[in-house]
């Protein structure tokens, strides 16, 4: 069966640390997104990884890929208040549909 | 551009009625995408069509549940009839298709069957 597995499905943490959420996928994939949902509103989207050894930053998140491990990574750096929020992860599949993780539900307490 | 857009934001009707949910994908993509959310079972792929034909619909969860796709401005999402059960934030997202995979999501439709 395909399948994204993420992990934390939930943290609770002080603004100004750092944290790792981890997203692990079943098969061989070469792209991976992250999306990024607010409490009662849409996805969108942050990353798109493109290959392996792939990172991208944008502000205080920053994603890699590493697709040997089968394994991408979304590292948060001083968590502030306002990235409070579900963040997804996907992978293309062969048929170039994406196959989404359950979500990993972040609270930052100020 | 207006994004994908949905109508209507809110639902709320009674167990046995029909609901119909509206979707316009962004201009030139050729992929939509109908998915439904709960916070018992997550985001669920229900359909998704390529150059408006129906391509996977093994996410429908049943006969009540259709949809149509009958140009590439417009997609639908019926239940009939439907049932408490059904109660969920549907999304439609649209993609630019091979290659350009990134899924852009509409506001959602927040559906309360009573």
């Amino acid at each position: 069966e395909l399948k994204v597995e993420q992990n934390p499905l939930f943290l609770s943490m002080q603004e100004g640390k750092n944290y790792t959420i981890y997203c692990n996928y079943s098969t061989t994939s070469d792209r991976l997104y992250w999306y990024r949902q607010d409490p009662g509103k849409s996805l969108e989207s942050l990353f798109v990884l493109l290959s392996n050894g792939a990172v991208k930053q944008e502000g205080r998140l920053m994603a890699s890929l590493d697709t040997k491990a089968r394994l991408s990574t979304l590292h948060i750096t001083a968590a502030v208040h306002d990235l409070s929020a579900t963040y997804f992860c996907a992978w293309r599949d062969s048929n170039y549909q994406l196959i989404w993780g359950a979500g990993t539900k972040l609270i930052i307490k100020p | 551009d207006a994004g994908v857009i949905q109508s209507p934001r809110h639902e709320v009707t009674e167990m046995g009625q029909e609901v119909t949910l509206r979707c316009k994908p962004i201009s030139g993509h050729n992929s939509l995408f109908w998915y439904r959310q709960t916070m018992m079972r997550g985001l669920e792929l229900l359909i998704y069509f390529n150059n408006n034909v129906p391509i996977d619909d093994s996410g429908m969860p049943e006969d009540r549940f259709s949809a149509k796709m009958p140009n590439a401005s417009f997609s639908t999402l019926k239940i009939q009839p439907s049932e408490p059960r059904d109660s969920a934030v549907y999304f439609c997202a649209s993609s630019a298709g091979h290659n350009q995979e990134t899924q852009y999501f509409g506001p959602g439709t927040r559906l309360l069957v009573l």
